[in-house]
């Protein structure tokens, strides 16, 4: 039982290259989120989805894309990276609302 | 616009003694509250959880308080283990029509020093 998965756990991207980051759930849960983590900033949401092919936007969704064409699957796109989207990343699952998410170990992502 | 707010960066904590971590929030829709622990180089993990409609959870060597017409609540770790330093953040959610999303604050860095 693999949890929360997150591919890749580490990149550098030059500054308006593209890139999608992958977060596989095998719990069959049904909300999943995308959180941006900076320094004194804690954790921000990006996008949410509510179940499969549904997704949201969360409080900082600029620069971002998302899809959500499996359960089991959550992809963050960035169109074209800015130094601004240097950040980490992670991915989380919940089966409902009001209840625990389960992160995924991050992905520490540099744009230069 | 923070609508959860933890208003201390760190903490640091002799070994045995009492850890309280706390956190402030401004939507009164919030009715559900949880606790997250972070190591370096890893993920969030859930730690406990309050209702709305309780004032107190025990969970072992934690315990959350809610105050809610102080929109306040707080962790205590007793007593406090060197193995407890990390981040911890407190987290709001705002309900099952809003998609059950965890708004979280900035985190505090808790040291237990032995």
């Amino acid at each position: 039982n693999a949890g929360v998965t997150q591919t890749p756990k580490f990149r550098v991207l030059k500054t308006g290259q593209s890139m999608t980051l992958l977060c596989a759930q095998d719990m069959n849960h049904e909300y999943m989120y995308w959180y941006r983590q900076d320094p004194g900033m804690g954790l921000r949401l990006i996008h949410y989805s509510v179940g499969e092919g549904t997704t949201a936007k969360g409080e900082v969704p600029d620069g971002y894309n998302v899809s959500r064409l499996k359960k089991q699957n959550f992809l963050l796109g960035l169109e074209s990276a800015a130094p601004s989207q240097t950040s980490v990343y992670f991915c989380a699952s919940s089966y409902q609302s009001h209840r625990e998410a389960f992160f995924g170990q991050g992905t520490r992502l540099t744009v230069v | 616009d923070q609508q959860v707010k933890q208003n201390s960066p760190s903490l640091s904590v002799q070994e045995g003694r009492i850890s309280i971590l706390n956190c402030d929030y401004t939507n009164s829709m919030f009715d559900y509250f949880l606790w997250y622990k972070k190591y370096p180089a890893e993920g969030p993990t859930f730690l406990i959880s309050i209702s709305s409609i309780k004032d107190k959870n025990e969970d072992g060597r934690f315990t959350v308080f809610l105050n809610k017409s102080a929109k306040h609540l707080s962790l205590h770790i007793v007593p406090s283990q060197p193995g407890d330093s990390a981040v911890y953040f407190c987290a709001a959610s705002e309900g099952y029509n809003q998609g059950g999303k965890l708004i979280f604050g900035q985190g505090t860095e808790l040291s237990v020093k032995p």
